[in-house]
């Protein structure tokens, strides 16, 4: 069975710091990759995609990164942290087959910046 | 920005159905209805989609008007747990996967 792991599960880090959060999908090959950020009382807003290694879509301009260094392997990024990058964190995976938009989602990151 | 639109809460009585409305009245030929759910704190979780016809599967129905502009996501029999927020998403399958998140629908299960 599939399985997708995000870590660490929260986050406190000052402005200016940098970040890395990880997300890594364990029973599949070639899985569309996803990062989604939630503020608090919102909608999911999607930050980046990747349909293979090294490929990656940003969908919001922003000082987020994001990189692609395993089949399975989806890294976020910053080198500055922002006060406005507080939020959830929510890595997704998509299955492709006869279901073309059942993405599963792992547990998450609760980033805080203070 | 989302093709969708949701009333933002709703309450059930635990053991009876809710029925949660979604309009998308901009819809196109080839754009499928997907809802998730969200419990608090946790990632999304599919629940079900449909294109024309009426779908339903373990955990619930799928009504889609004939002229697609509005559906209704039906749990049976609501319990504690389906307390969550509902999206309604709006999507070409062939648009890269992409989902566009509105702000969903806040189910309360009361007992």
């Amino acid at each position: 069975s599939q399985t997708i792991h995000q870590w660490p599960a929260t986050l406190v880090q000052p402005v200016g710091s940098p970040l890395s959060l990880e997300c890594t999908v364990e029973g599949t090959s070639n899985p569309n990759l996803y990062w989604y950020r939630q503020a608090a009382g919102r909608g999911l807003q999607l930050l980046f995609y990747s349909v293979g290694i090294g490929q990656i879509s940003s969908e919001v301009p922003q000082n987020l990164s994001a990189s692609r260094p395993q089949d399975r392997q989806f890294i976020l990024s910053s080198k500055k942290l922002l006060l406005s990058d507080s939020g959830f964190y929510l890595c997704a995976w998509l299955r492709l087959g006869q279901n073309p938009n059942e993405q599963y989602f792992g547990p998450g990151t609760r980033l805080t910046v203070t | 920005d989302a093709k969708t639109t949701q009333p933002p809460s709703m309450d059930c009585a635990e053991g009876r159905a809710a029925n949660l409305p979604c309009n998308h009245s901009t819809i196109s030929g080839n754009e499928y209805v997907y809802w998730y759910r969200q419990i608090h704190s946790q990632g999304p979780q599919y629940i079900i989609h449909g294109l024309k016809n009426n779908e339903t599967n373990e955990m619930a129905s799928l009504i889609i008007t004939e002229d697609r502009k509005s559906s209704t996501l039906i749990l049976p029999h609501a319990t504690l747990r389906d307390t969550a927020v509902y999206y309604c998403i709006v999507v070409n399958a062939g648009n890269n996967r992409k989902l566009i998140w509105g702000l969903g629908t806040s189910l309360a299960v009361n007992p």
